[in-house]
């Protein structure tokens, strides 16, 4: 099964800045690259499909990039109701998540 | 609008089996795939398989077979999925999710159905 790594585990923001997420494949996944956002005790929403494709109602803050085996989620302008865990998730093959990173407060 | 409506929390004793279920609306049930995921407290997300609302084929994560079966109802829209022979190790919240037009992505998620498994 292909492994994603995601860094940092936990990430400590500050409204207003700009960050970046890192997932990394143990083999390459070409684009089919995907990224959700879960708040606790809620299921986890889509956010980018495919790398790098907007996902219709997600605010236009959060774009995603890469291609192969590394790739990033960016958000710019953290915004308070950001704060949760992202994982991505990999379906080139049999699908698989990473562990997450978990955005914080400052 | 999409909705995946799954059944209320399960509370089962060690050796027995549950069945879940959701419940779909909003969309051509039959020309969509629907997963079923696995997550358990704090911890990563796992697929553990998926079947087509079409024709009710199914594929496995290797890791659940035996564990899982999947099955659809066409004509309420609606998936199930069986575990049998729970352990403790079953306890977890399990989604449902519809994937999209084309490949393994999930565009619409249930609630999810926390099963406690606990004598």
């Amino acid at each position: 099964d292909v492994v994603l790594t995601q860094s940092p585990a936990t990430l400590s923001v500050t409204p207003g800045e700009r960050i970046s997420l890192s997932c990394r494949a143990s083999e390459s996944v070409d684009t089919y690259l995907h990224w959700y956002q879960q708040k606790p005790n809620e299921s986890p929403r889509l956010l980018i499909k495919y790398a790098s494709q907007s996902i219709s109602g997600i605010p236009s803050r959060f774009s995603g990039s890469g291609s192969g085996t590394d790739f990033t989620l960016s958000i710019n302008g953290v915004e308070l109701e950001d704060l949760s865990i992202y994982y991505c998730q990999q379906g080139n093959s049999l699908p698989t998540f990473g562990a997450g990173t978990k955005l914080e407060l400052k | 609008e999409v909705q995946l409506q799954q059944s209320g929390a399960e509370l089962v004793k060690p050796g027995a089996s549950v069945k879940l279920s959701c419940k779909t609306s909003g969309y051509t049930f039959s020309n969509y795939y629907m997963s079923w995921l696995k997550q358990m407290p704090g911890q990563n997300i796992e697929w553990i398989g998926n079947i087509y609302g079409g024709n009710g084929g199914t594929g496995y994560n290797q890791k659940f077979k035996g564990k899982a079966t999947l099955t659809v109802d066409k004509s309420s829209s609606t998936a199930y999925m069986d575990l049998s022979s729970l352990t403790s190790e079953d306890s977890a919240v399990y989604f449902c999710a519809r994937q999209g037009s084309w490949g393994n992505w999930f565009a619409y998620w249930g609630q999810g159905t926390l099963v406690t498994v606990s004598s």
